[in-house]
């Protein structure tokens, strides 16, 4: 199974400030049609999860345009370039190409 | 709107068994793959099942052999049958619509169900 990595475990950050997220998978998360299904999820506390950027770099409609996705191959990496309030949860990375599907442990986003 | 709701869970001892159902509204159920996703308390996700249209079948090893996906595009709907359940199947369980080697991966999700298993 394709084991997804993620760091830090916990982001405290002040409110403005940029944010970002590492994810890593064991194996080449690159296709045999070329893509890359890499996904970002977003957890509020006490919801369920939404997802925020699909194959890598494409936001989700909605999705403020302060979110960014970027990476490949084994390296992936989500980004916040302002954190707001509203940002606070667990954000976890999540494979698609290879199955089982398989999701990073999290990343838990607090506001300093 | 896309809706996703999931109904069936509750308290089980360990060995039983339960179904899960979720009613989908708001989209093409029958040309959607779908997902079973559960998390269980205070921890992260974990994919367990999916569907495709035509009824093609993937699970996770945890449940392989214990649950059973299912789907009848006449009634909308999205099924998981629970057999011999553990304590480590405790969890809100989730459907999720899409197939994740496209661009519809898990793009919406229901509110989920807790499924408790405790003697």
């Amino acid at each position: 199974d394709v084991v997804m990595t993620q760091s830090p475990l916990s982001l405290p950050v002040t409110l403005g400030q940029p944010a970002s997220i590492s994810c890593r998978s064991s194996q080449t998360l690159v296709h045999s049609d070329g893509n890359t299904y890499l996904n970002w999820f977003q957890q509020r506390p006490g919801q369920s999860p939404r997802r925020l950027i699909y194959k890598v770099s494409n936001r989700d409609s909605g999705v403020p345009d302060r979110f960014s996705g970027s990476g490949s191959g084994t390296d992936f990496t989500l980004k916040i370039s302002r954190v707001e309030a509203e940002d606070v949860g667990v954000y976890y990375c999540m494979q698609g190409t290879h199955w089982p599907l398989t999701f990073g442990g999290g990343t838990k986003v607090e506001i300093k | 709107e896309v809706q996703l709701v999931e109904s069936g869970g509750g308290l089980v001892q360990p060995g039983g068994s339960l179904r899960l159902s979720c009613a989908a509204s708001g989209f093409t159920f029958s040309t959607s793959g779908m997902n079973w996703v559960r998390q269980a308390p205070g921890k992260g996700l974990e994919w367990i099942s999916y569907i495709s249209r035509s009824g093609t079948i993937y699970y996770a090893d945890s449940v392989k052999g214990r649950f059973t996906i299912s789907r009848d595009n006449a009634m909308n709907s999205l099924y998981l049958q629970m057999n011999n359940l553990r304590d480590e199947d405790t969890a809100v369980y989730h459907c999720a619509r899409g197939y994740c080697s496209s661009g519809s991966c898990l793009d919406y999700w229901g509110q989920g169900t807790l499924v408790t298993v405790s003697s």
